[in-house]
């Protein structure tokens, strides 16, 4: 079983590239979720979906698109990145209800 | 908006000395969650708390939700080196249905812990 895989772990971005970030669930999970993590700041979120084909804005959404197609993947999309972009991304993934989430390995990104 | 203090940012402790972290929320939280995150890894689920004045244990850690359901803390009993790590709280944005799934994190305690 693997969880929450998300890809790349790593990655160098210039200014104004655009990328995905992937994020795949194989719990058959409901809510997923990207958050990102600067330090000092704990977990922010950006993105936010409770099932195929509903989304929405969290905490910190500009910059950043999100679709859900399918229950397992929801891919994050910088549009045009900056170096505000720089940090550690988190997806998760949870059931209905009151329960813990499912946080992937991160992906580490640097916007120079 | 929906805030979540955590207190304090860091905490450097000898082995076998205790700690504590505290969370506090601006809205009555339905329930709170508690993470652990290694240095370079990822939040991995500790526990839940949904009832007021709630206190559940796991071995050496102690956890509490307040009784107004707007504060908990984490206490770790003798410390040791397998310990370190981040200790974030977090609660669910907004009430009931679909908040469930978006939380809102504390900052996080960094916890070291000198052999």
């Amino acid at each position: 079983n693997a969880g929450v895989t998300q890809t790349p772990k790593f990655q160098v971005l210039k200014t104004g590239q655009s990328m995905t970030l992937q994020c795949a669930q194989d719990m058959n999970h409901e809510y997923m979720s990207w958050y990102r993590q600067d330090p000092g700041m704990g977990l922010r979120l950006i993105h936010y979906s409770v099932g195929a084909g509903i989304t929405d804005q969290g905490e910190v959404p500009n910059g950043y698109n999100v679709s859900r197609s399918t229950t397992e993947d929801f891919p994050l999309r910088l549009l045009s990145a900056a170096p505000s972009q720089t940090s550690v991304y988190f997806c998760a993934s949870s059931p209905l209800g009151p329960t813990e989430a499912f946080f992937g390995q991160g992906t580490r990104l640097t916007v120079v | 908006g929906q805030q979540v203090m955590q207190i304090p940012q860091y905490q450097h402790v000898q082995e076998g000395e205790d700690f504590t972290t505290y969370c506090n929320s601006s809205t009555t939280l339905s329930n709170i969650q508690w993470y652990k995150q290694r240095p370079g890894g990822h939040p991995v689920f500790l526990i839940q708390l949904v009832k007021s004045g709630e206190v559940k244990k796991q071995k050496r850690l102690t956890f509490q939700f307040g009784e107004a359901k707007k504060n908990s803390s984490l206490h770790i009993t003798a410390t040791q080196t397998t310990d370190v790590g981040t200790y974030f709280c977090a609660g669910p944005k907004g009430a009931g249905g679909t908040s469930y799934g978006k939380l809102t994190f504390g900052q996080g305690t960094i916890l070291t812990v000198h052999p």
